[in-house]
């Protein structure tokens, strides 16, 4: 079958840094995203990797590991705004296959 | 157009009606899927259309579960004699398959209210 695997819930300090992981095992593989939902909103994209490495932009950066099935989100200098679910998402196959997603809590 | 549109954005019915939801995708997106969420939930997969055709329809919860897609455009869920169980954000997104800009972008969906 095909499973991503995510924390659900993670809390934070603002100002601190946060990595978010995700595993998975899927059937094909042409790139993984990660994206953001804020409570009542639709998920918004934040990062793109298909190659092994890290892809910075601004606070966030992703890592993926493919031959270990292992992505990362990291979140740098961290903002109430922050506070969101981050889901993790593989293309396999044309298809999307999305994981739980992770609730971030960001603390004062 | 700009973004995926979804309408309604709000629908309460009562139970055992038909609805209806539509979704318009971007232009040129071959790929379109949707998605229920639950309050505080993840994304349930509902089915994924490439062009007209539904090469993935497992995540359909019943047979009163439908949907199509017309003209590689737009594409309804349509939900026979709702139930209660039915209430939730239905998520549309569309995108495409080939190429380096693939990711999904989503409408902001039609909350439905069984009462």
């Amino acid at each position: 079958g095909q499973n991503i695997d995510q924390p659900t819930e993670m809390t934070a300090t603002e100002g601190a840094i946060v990595q978010i992981n995700c595993t998975y095992q899927t059937s094909g593989f042409n790139g993984l995203f990660w994206y953001q939902q804020h409570a009542g909103e639709a998920p918004t994209f934040l990062s793109y990797n298909v190659l092994d490495g890290l892809e910075e932009k601004g606070r966030f950066s992703s890592f993926l590991s493919r031959s270990k099935g292992y992505s990362y989100l990291l979140l740098k200098e961290l903002q109430m705004k922050d506070s969101a679910s981050y889901l993790c998402a593989v293309r396999s196959n044309y298809q999307l296959i999305w994981g739980a997603g992770t609730k971030l809590i960001i603390k004062p | 157009g700009a973004g995926v549109s979804q309408s309604p954005s709000n629908k309460v019915t009562e139970k055992g009606k038909d609805v209806e939801l539509r979704c318009d995708p971007i232009s040129g997106h071959t790929a379109l899927y949707w998605y229920r969420q639950s309050l505080g939930q993840g994304l349930e997969f509902l089915i994924y259309f490439q062009g007209n055709s539904a090469p993935d329809k497992s995540g359909l919860p019943s047979d009163r579960f439908s949907a199509e897609r017309t003209g590689g455009s737009v594409s309804t869920l349509t939900i026979q004699r709702t139930q209660q169980e039915d209430s939730a954000v239905y998520l549309c997104a569309s995108s495409l398959v080939w190429g380096e800009n693939t990711e999904a972008f989503f409408g902001q969906g039609t909350r439905l209210t069984v009462v």
